[in-house]
């Protein structure tokens, strides 16, 4: 069964550090990893998609790379500002599983003034 | 605006009461979703429909019940509330056939009381 674990929990960094997410999965034979913001009280913006076959993928001061032996993403965000508070969640598709996303559980990411 | 949207946004009613929340995408996507977020933030899938029939039906108690009329339209209709089903219900889609990243509707908190 796919598990999808993101560390750390919570993070708090003054504004303009870059500062790094991480996700990892159990089962490395995934279709593609995606990765969304979740503001409070509101829905799922999609940031980055990777498919299985990428390496990384940008999106202005975001950078997503994927590791599939090692089972493993990162979402680099360079000269953060307070505007990027928000929960960040990771998500896979995994074959055989009618195309459903497992979560990991977030990082809720805080940038100070 | 290509999106899904789902209705109601809020939606608070008493313990034993049936309820439906509607969801409709206009994307063009071959597979609906419905997933739930808990207290806790985590995010699981309940439902997949593709081209209007059940993919996943992911152990959820049968007081809920899915229907899609057509594949951009997946409503959720809910019998004899109970206070643990509180929580935020989010609608997807996605062209699952191409494994490509999902779009998620703004989400119904829905509040048991």
């Amino acid at each position: 069964k796919q598990e999808v674990t993101q560390i750390p929990a919570a993070l708090s960094v003054p504004e303009g550090e870059n500062l790094v997410l991480n996700c990892s999965f159990t089962d490395s034979a995934i279709y593609n990893l995606q990765w969304f913001r979740q503001d409070p009280g509101k829905g799922l913006t999609s940031l980055l998609l990777i498919q299985s076959s990428q390496r990384e993928q940008t999106s202005g001061r975001l950078n997503a790379s994927l590791d599939k032996s090692s089972g493993r993403s990162t979402l680099y965000i360079a000269a953060s500002q307070p505007g990027d508070s928000a929960t960040y969640l990771c998500a896979v598709i995994i074959p055989h599983a009618g195309n459903m996303l497992t979560f990991g559980g977030g990082t809720r990411l805080m940038v100070k003034p | 605006d290509t999106a899904v949207s789902q209705t109601p946004k809020y939606l608070v009613t008493q313990m034993g009461n049936d309820k439906s929340i509607k969801c409709e995408q206009n994307l063009g996507h071959d597979t609906m979703y419905w997933y739930k977020q808990d207290s806790k933030k985590f995010l699981k899938i309940m439902f997949s429909y593709n081209n209007k029939e059940l993919i996943i039906n992911e152990t959820v108690p049968n007081r809920f019940s899915p229907k899609s009329p057509d594949k951009a339209h997946l409503n959720l209709h809910i019998n004899s509330l109970e206070l643990g089903d509180s929580a935020v219900y989010f609608c997807a889609s996605s062209q699952a056939r191409d494994h490509r990243g999902y779009t998620f509707g703004s989400g119904t908190r829905l509040t048991v009381v």
